[in-house]
């Protein structure tokens, strides 16, 4: 079946560590997206990328990173520089151009212990 | 930059009854997409509707339907025959058609549905 996978979906992570999400997609999609969802924020956009080996900024990308080195993977590492990561972190792709919707992975649920 | 606003934190309605959810937005650009998303208590985001700019016509999809002004840059999504299974998050969200093309949300509506 084709879809997006995200992994874990419950992470723990000691103040300090740097922690990598994974997101997977086989839907040969072109362009994928991080967000950080928190309660009464909606969705907001950590990083995006259009094409292997490139990605943009989204309006929160301080203390994250990422990296697209196969059209498939686009993972997210939360650094120990982000001073509040606890949140739950969804992946999305789409193809680019036109009116297609992105598919969203499951989630993963971050939180510093 | 673009931004999305939903101005309805929470919204109820009863069973079989229609509402409206609201959504404005904020942009230059004339080439754009509308999009209403659903996230159920799963968390998983499914799409509801979606709307292109350079149309006129509002979108439907069977009880779901948007009025779409674009002068007014209002993008509403109204509920007809309200079902309890519709009671979720709902997320307006905005993508450009050219450039970065990146995908933006607004903060999102609770939608109750009373038996």
């Amino acid at each position: 079946d084709g879809g997006i996978t995200q992994s874990p979906k419950y992470l723990f992570r000691k103040e300090g560590q740097n922690v990598t999400l994974s997101c997977e997609q086989n839907l040969n999609h072109d362009a994928m997206y991080w967000y950080r969802q928190d309660p009464g924020q909606g969705l907001r956009l950590i990083y995006y990328s259009q094409i292997v080996n490139d990605f943009q900024k989204g309006d929160i990308a301080e203390g994250y990173s990422v990296s697209r080195e196969k059209k498939e993977s686009f993972p997210l590492t939360v650094t120990s520089a982000q001073k509040n990561p606890t949140a739950f972190y969804l992946c999305a792709s789409s193809m680019w151009g036109g009116s297609t919707e992105a598919f969203f992975g499951q989630g993963t649920r971050l939180t510093v212990v | 930059a673009q931004t999305v606003t939903q101005s309805q934190p929470e919204m109820s309605v009863q069973e079989a009854e229609t509402v409206t959810l609201s959504c404005t937005y904020d942009t230059s650009e004339s080439d754009y997409y509308l999009f209403w998303y659903k996230q159920p208590p799963s968390r998983q985001m499914i799409l509801v509707i979606r709307q292109e700019a350079y149309k006129q016509q509002n979108a439907t999809e069977n009880r779901f339907s948007v009025n779409f002004q674009k002068a007014a840059k209002s993008f509403s999504l109204k509920i007809s025959d309200s079902q309890l299974g519709d009671a979720a998050m709902y997320f307006c969200a905005y993508r450009s058609a050219d450039g970065a093309q990146k995908l933006v949300f607004g903060q999102g509506t609770r939608l109750t549905i009373n038996p």
